[in-house]
């Protein structure tokens, strides 16, 4: 059973267009990590959310944890083809947790 | 590059063979992580170091597996007798220890072939 869904799994769209991937859970979360991965690489940390209904904006990028701090997503905005890529959810059951639980993945690609 | 280091990257090894990766996280981090990840998938937790210490570890973490960090510096994850459920990417990251939020750097990770 995994402990963080997201949707979509698979998502492809147009240069230029905006997106919304989403991160959710039934159990509350301490913190969450959003990474994105390319392929034989390891994850690249984007960002970390802690307080619920907080909002992150990273250039195109735009987080946003939960009020509940169950779930959380992140938009992008005018998507580039550098944006392809596998982009990853984690959450820590507990502040300072010895290990994050992953999400399934949100494979994007970004056509020229 | 201060990141963390994982060697190698690639590793091909006959079934039932014994593999062995190294993780050199960053310098100033006391605190590392090991996680598998197979194709499709998030990576999946093993083992988690607090210096030397080996504090935690995950029911995936069969008796086939062993990690070990004897300085507190590097770690090694040795594999046994290897079985072709066993190839996958293998990541080992990073953090502080400092904040409470668990923030993680990963390598690049070793990609396994079992054949």
């Amino acid at each position: 059973t995994q402990l963080l869904e997201q949707s979509p799994q698979f998502l492809s769209i147009q240069e230029g267009e905006n997106l919304t991937v989403y991160c959710n859970s039934s159990s509350v979360f301490s913190s969450l990590q959003w990474y994105r991965q390319e392929p034989g690489e390891g994850p690249v940390l984007l960002v970390t959310v802690v307080t619920g209904g907080e909002v992150k904006k990273l250039k195109r990028l735009t987080f946003q944890f939960g009020d509940a701090r169950k779930d959380s997503s992140l938009h992008i905005t005018a998507a580039q083809p550098g944006d392809t890529g596998l982009y990853l959810c984690a959450g820590a059951r507990q502040t300072g947790a010895n290990n994050l639980f992953f999400g399934t993945g949100t494979r994007l690609t970004v056509i020229p | 590059d201060t990141g963390v280091s994982q060697n190698p990257r690639h590793k091909i090894t006959k079934r039932g063979q014994n593999v062995t990766f190294r993780c050199d996280p960053i310098s100033e981090h006391n605190r590392l992580y090991w996680y598998r990840q197979t194709l499709g998938q998030g990576p999946e937790f093993l083992t988690y170091f607090q210096n030397e210490a080996q504090l935690e570890k995950s029911r995936l973490l069969s008796d086939r597996f062993s990690a070990e960090r004897p300085k507190g510096s590097f770690s090694t994850l040795e594999i046994q007798r290897t079985e072709q459920g066993d190839s996958a990417m293998y990541l080992c990251a990073s953090s502080p220890g400092q904040g409470p939020y668990s923030e993680a750097f990963f390598g690049q990770g070793t990609r396994l072939t079992v054949v």
